[in-house]
Parts: structure tokens; C-alpha cells; sequence
């Protein structure tokens, strides 16, 4: 069974904290994606990452780094939490081709900044 | 730009009823894929369905149907009988070919009541 695991569902973090949300995906994939999802807004990508030590922007970077550095570990940085970051924060990952383009999520973070 | 639109921000419907969810899209791409997401209370995203461009064949699985047809760009799913353990967040998305990303829909919420 495809798994891609987060690191917590919950977490409250105070504002100017350096936040970390880890990702892990058993997949192989080479395609890994942060989203954050607010009410009214539906998913957002935050950044994505086509290969190891690869990275690219999304729609929504500012205020926000990853870091893979391994093909199964897709890590999302809040340098300095602010309480607009208080959100679900969604890691997928994917294959690379033209067959079995879909994404698989994990169960999410619920981030609150305080 | 690609544009995931559903128009139905809500739908409330008794057990057993039929319902179906609306998405239009917008592209430029000549392959693209669709898919189709199902986020329960839980916050998981589950993967339903994918649909190539090339394509057009409509799909059935158990309750679940979607109908695929280009001429609209519309890609609508239809639950038929629906049950309880179906209310959910449903959401549309769109990738284009080679590296390009999943775009949302804003996702329509089903309650499904007994």
C-alpha cells in the first residue's frame, strides 16, 4: 500500500519559532509537493521538488523553505512562524511519466501559530 | 494558466439520493490529465480517479461515475445512492503534461445526511 507519512498531525508553535514539518513518502517517487489549505481557498503549492536536492516555487513561497536531501524526505521550513502560517499543510508525492501522473497525500498538519 | 472551476461550494442531499459534483477546466495543453480527490473529516486526501486527455471513455466504479467530456471541459462525478460515509470534501484537479503541477478546485463539500 502507497504511504506518504507527515511527521505530526497537530502542532502549535509560537510566532517567530523555525518550525520544521517533515515529509516521508515509500513510493520511490520522484516528484514531491507542499500545499497549504485554508477555508475558502482550497489547496495552495507552496514548493515542490522534481529530484534530490532539487527545488522550485510554487504559488506561494514567501516565508517558506524546503529542503530534500533525500528521494523519500520532502522537509517544509517556516524560518519564522507568523500566525497567517496557522494552516493544514499537505505533502504529496508522485511518479515522473505519462502513466500514473496521480498524487498521493499524507494525512496532513494542522499548524497553529500562536 | 490552467483553472480548475467548481462551482458548488456546498450540496446537501438525504441518504440514497444521486448527486452529482460539477468541475470545469481551462487549458491550453492538448494532454492534460484530471482527477478527481476525496477529503473525509480525517484531512487525507484520497485519490478516486484519473483521466487522460486523450480519453473520453466514461468511468464506473460501484456508485461512483464520471463523466468526461472535452467538448465542455467539464469532468463531473456522480454518486448514485449515496450513504452517510460519503460526505465529504471533494476536490478536481488538473495536470498538464511533463513536470507541470496539480491545480484545484476550491473543492465542493457533500453532507450527506441519514
Amino acid at each position: 500500500d502507497v504511504k506518504v507519512t507527515q511527521s505530526s498531525r497537530y502542532l502549535v508553535k509560537r510566532t517567530g519559532e523555525k518550525v520544521f514539518l517533515e515529509c516521508v513518502q515509500d513510493m520511490d517517487h520522484e516528484n514531491m509537493f507542499w500545499y497549504r489549505q485554508d477555508p475558502g481557498l482550497g489547496l495552495r503549492l507552496i514548493y515542490f521538488s522534481y529530484d534530490v536536492k532539487m527545488k522550485e516555487k510554487g504559488d506561494i513561497p514567501e516565508g517558506y523553505s524546503v529542503s530534500r536531501e533525500k528521494k523519500e524526505r520532502f522537509s517544509l521550513i517556516l524560518e519564522s512562524a507568523s500566525t497567517n502560517q496557522t494552516s493544514m499543510y499537505l505533502c504529496a508525492s508522485s511518479a515522473t511519466g505519462t502513466v500514473n501522473t496521480e498524487a498521493f497525500f499524507g494525512q496532513g498538519t494542522r499548524l497553529t501559530v500562536v | 494558466a490552467q483553472k480548475v472551476t467548481q462551482a458548488q461550494t456546498e450540496i446537501s442531499v438525504v441518504e440514497k439520493e444521486d448527486v452529482t459534483l460539477d468541475c470545469v477546466y481551462e487549458t491550453r495543453d492538448t494532454t492534460y490529465y484530471l482527477f478527481w480527490y476525496k477529503q473525509p473529516p480525517s484531512g487525507e486526501l484520497v485519490f478516486l480517479i484519473r483521466r487522460n486527455s486523450f480519453d473520453e471513455q466514461n468511468e464506473i466504479s460501484g456508485r461512483y461515475s464520471w463523466n468526461f467530456q472535452k467538448s465542455t471541459s467539464s469532468f463531473n462525478f456522480t454518486i448514485t445512492a449515496s450513504q452517510v460515509v460519503d460526505s465529504a470534501v471533494y476536490f478536481c484537479a488538473l495536470k498538464g503534461p511533463g513536470y507541470s503541477t496539480l491545480t484545484f478546485g476550491k473543492g465542493t463539500m457533500l453532507l450527506v445526511s441519514p
